[in-house]
């Protein structure tokens, strides 16, 4: 079993459509939990994370982490064409550093 | 700030060739990392180094080895390329062992 999984999609939704991204992990060790956006042939870049259980608001973005059930959730609202990219989520218990990632989801927003 | 600047861009290599993946990062960051991304399965850590002069394996640090000289640079070295080892290779680095990592723009490297 992988200790990240994430439905690698695609995903392709209408403009203004909420989206829902969303990640689970079997390593109860995980502390800190991370969205990032990858553009094609681009660097992942950070988008959110969260530490521990709970939401985290920013923008049209929200994060969730839900402990208990090992699951980590992204929400877009009003999701826009600048909005299609890969989409990876990623943890790490904080103690090495060594984050791992999920095989990411490749959203696409239609005009 | 440049951030993490990753050299080359892309590159070709024979297979047994070697070479050097050069990675540079300008905000002082301890922990560094290199990652590989095949198409389809997100990243997977080969090396890490959390300061200089440390540094540990990855979930995939075969045919791959690092060194950690200064805080500034994280090469990786690919010795005797083979075509498993087509990817793209992303370095980054941080200031915590928990979240903030900075990724360069990759190195497209393809061995045939």
């Amino acid at each position: 079993q992988k200790e990240v999984e994430q439905d690698p999609g695609p995903l392709s939704v209408p403009e203004g459509a909420i989206v829902s991204l969303n990640c689970t992990y079997s390593n109860s060790a995980f502390q800190y939990f991370m969205w990032y956006r990858q553009y094609s042939r681009k660097g992942p870049e950070l988008l959110m994370y969260t530490y521990s259980s709970g939401n985290k608001e920013d923008g049209r973005f929200t994060a969730q982490v839900d402990k208990s059930s090992k699951y980590i959730s992204l929400f877009i609202r009003d999701s826009q064409p600048s909005d299609s990219a890969t989409y990876l989520c990623a943890m790490n218990s904080g103690n090495t550093g060594k984050l791992i990632f999920g095989q990411g989801t490749t959203l696409q927003v239609k005009p | 700030n440049a951030g993490v600047t990753q050299t080359p861009k892309f590159r070709i290599l024979k297979i047994g060739q070697s070479m050097t993946l050069q990675c540079t990062q300008d905000m002082n960051h301890n922990y560094m990392y290199w990652y590989r991304q095949d198409p389809g399965m997100g990243l997977k850590l080969i090396y890490y180094s959390v300061g200089a002069g440390i540094t540990d394996k990855g979930e995939v640090p075969n045919g791959y080895n690092v060194s950690r000289s200064t805080t500034e640079d994280f090469p990786l070295r690919l010795e005797l390329a083979a075509p498993s080892q087509t990817s793209v290779y992303f370095c980054a680095s941080s200031s915590t062992s928990g979240y903030g990592y900075t990724f360069g723009s990759g190195t497209r490297l393809t061995v045939v």
